[in-house]
């Protein structure tokens, strides 16, 4: 079946534009996560999704950043006023959901975003 | 807060060598430990896991791990290497039903 899927695959803009990027999980896959990924990095969390509300967004950076998923299907991660420092890999990923046990994370390919 | 430090951050070796990355975790209770592997132009994808158990866990493509709690390490190894395996190798770590926390990978070379 079909994987997560994310668009654009490649983003770049200016300083201090606003950009989205969109993911689309597994169908069935309530839950979903961003990480954005730095050169050298390995993936850093961002914010998670459960059905339609975030459930836990500890990890976006600043108020610059923002995420709805508003049918509980298809997310949409935001940027405002974009700077260097937001270019990076962002990735997105989804799983079943079932109470406490641990449901293994299926990756997409990732946006790369550059900021110029 | 959780932290996971993989020491290797570039490893070459011939094809048939063996392979040991080492993964260390920052974690007092219960974890979960994962390995992915990202091959090139490709997506993550994941190695194995280790949930509870049997600490000797084995994965896809001839990988096993193996969980030490007294050492809160989770080191991978492959027997023998192929130019296949050239990838980066990402330790992954979650108390739970939580995201994942990664180290910052592992890039293998294999040559021929």
């Amino acid at each position: 079946g079909a994987g997560v899927s994310q668009t654009p695959s490649n983003k770049v803009t200016e300083k201090g534009k606003y950009v989205e990027l969109r993911c689309d999980p597994i169908s069935g896959h309530t839950a979903l996560y961003w990480y954005r990924q730095s050169l050298g990095q390995g993936p850093e969390f961002l914010i998670y999704f459960q059905g339609t509300g975030a459930a836990d967004d500890s990890g976006l950076p600043n108020d610059r950043f923002f995420a709805v998923r508003p049918e509980g299907s298809v997310s949409t991660l935001k940027i405002q006023r974009t700077e260097r420092g937001d270019s990076a890999v962002y990735l997105c990923a989804s799983s079943i959901q079932s109470g406490n046990l641990y449901n293994e994370q299926f990756f997409g390919p990732g946006t790369r975003l550059t900021v110029l | 807060a959780q932290s996971v430090s993989q020491h290797n951050h570039h490893v070459i070796l011939s094809e048939a060598a063996s392979l040991e990355l080492g993964c260390n975790y920052s974690y007092g209770g219960t974890v979960n430990l994962f390995w992915y592997v990202q091959y090139p132009g490709q997506h993550l994808q994941l190695l194995l896991k280790y949930f509870s158990g049997d600490p000797l866990v084995k994965g896809i493509k001839g990988f096993e791990a193996e969980f030490i709690k007294s050492k809160f390490s989770f080191n991978l190894r492959k027997p023998s290497v192929q130019w296949s395996d050239t990838a980066e190798y990402f330790c992954a770590v979650t108390p739970g039903n939580t995201p994942l926390v990664f180290g910052k990978g592992t890039r293998l070379s294999v040559i021929a």
